[in-house]
């Protein structure tokens, strides 16, 4: 069974602090790992895809990671409007509808 | 903003009653998805749709019902609900399911069944 394990389920960080998210996973075949931004009250918003170990891919102040068992969100110098809940997935090559979330870190930014 | 718009926001039922959620798109894309979210829990994937008339089951999709009659609608009907389907409720599109599986997300449907 596909799993995604993510750490911390909270982090409080002060603005400028950089600091990362990790998500475990275990999965049978990996065909992409996948990090999403959710907004109180709102749907995930895509970030990144991540197909293989060793690839990284930039956005603004994050940067995603992949290794053959984890991914790493690392979040440069955060500012407040970074404060979210950022989901990890990943999907198994074995059928495209089987996309496994993992429950989130939620991070704050204080000012 | 993708273009999915989820009806209704809220919904308060009690248990028995039939529900369903409507899931609409403009962007035409081909796959649909319900999924819910529960805390403690990651999105679980509910039902889904690759086509019009063309759907399957998801990993939770225990006490659901979908349709699809067109492309832009997708449907979501809770037959008679329970108390265990007190959740939110997203809608999901993707265009393909190749090197662009992207999901995009509506604004969900909180539904709280009494």
């Amino acid at each position: 069974e596909d799993q995604v394990t993510q750490s911390p389920e909270a982090l409080r960080l002060q603005e400028g602090e950089s600091s990362s998210l990790n998500c475990s996973y275990t999965v049978s075949g990996l065909r992409g790992l996948f990090w999403y931004r959710q907004d109180p009250g709102k749907g995930p918003e895509f970030l990144f895809t991540l197909y293989s170990a060793g690839e990284e891919k930039e956005k603004e102040r994050l940067k995603a990671t992949l290794t053959k068992k984890e991914s790493f969100l690392h979040i440069t110098a955060p500012k407040p409007e970074d404060s979210a809940t950022y989901l990890c997935a990943v999907q198994a090559s074995g059928g495209y509808q089987k996309v496994t979330f993992g429950t989130g870190t939620k991070l704050q930014v204080i000012p | 903003d993708a273009g999915i718009t989820q009806s209704p926001r809220h919904k308060v039922t009690e248990t028995g009653t039939p529900v369903t959620l409507r899931c609409h798109q403009t962007e035409n894309h081909r796959y649909m998805y319900w999924y819910r979210q529960d805390p403690g829990h990651g999105l679980r994937l509910i039902h889904y749709s690759y086509g019009v008339k063309d759907t399957d089951k998801g990993e939770v999709s225990d006490g659901y019902s979908v349709s699809r009659s067109k492309t832009e609608d997708f449907l979501l009907t809770l037959e008679s609900a329970t108390s265990s389907q007190t959740s939110v409720y997203f809608c999901a599109i993707s265009e393909s399911t190749g090197a662009n599986e992207k999901l995009f997300f509506g604004s969900g449907t909180q539904l709280s069944v009494l």
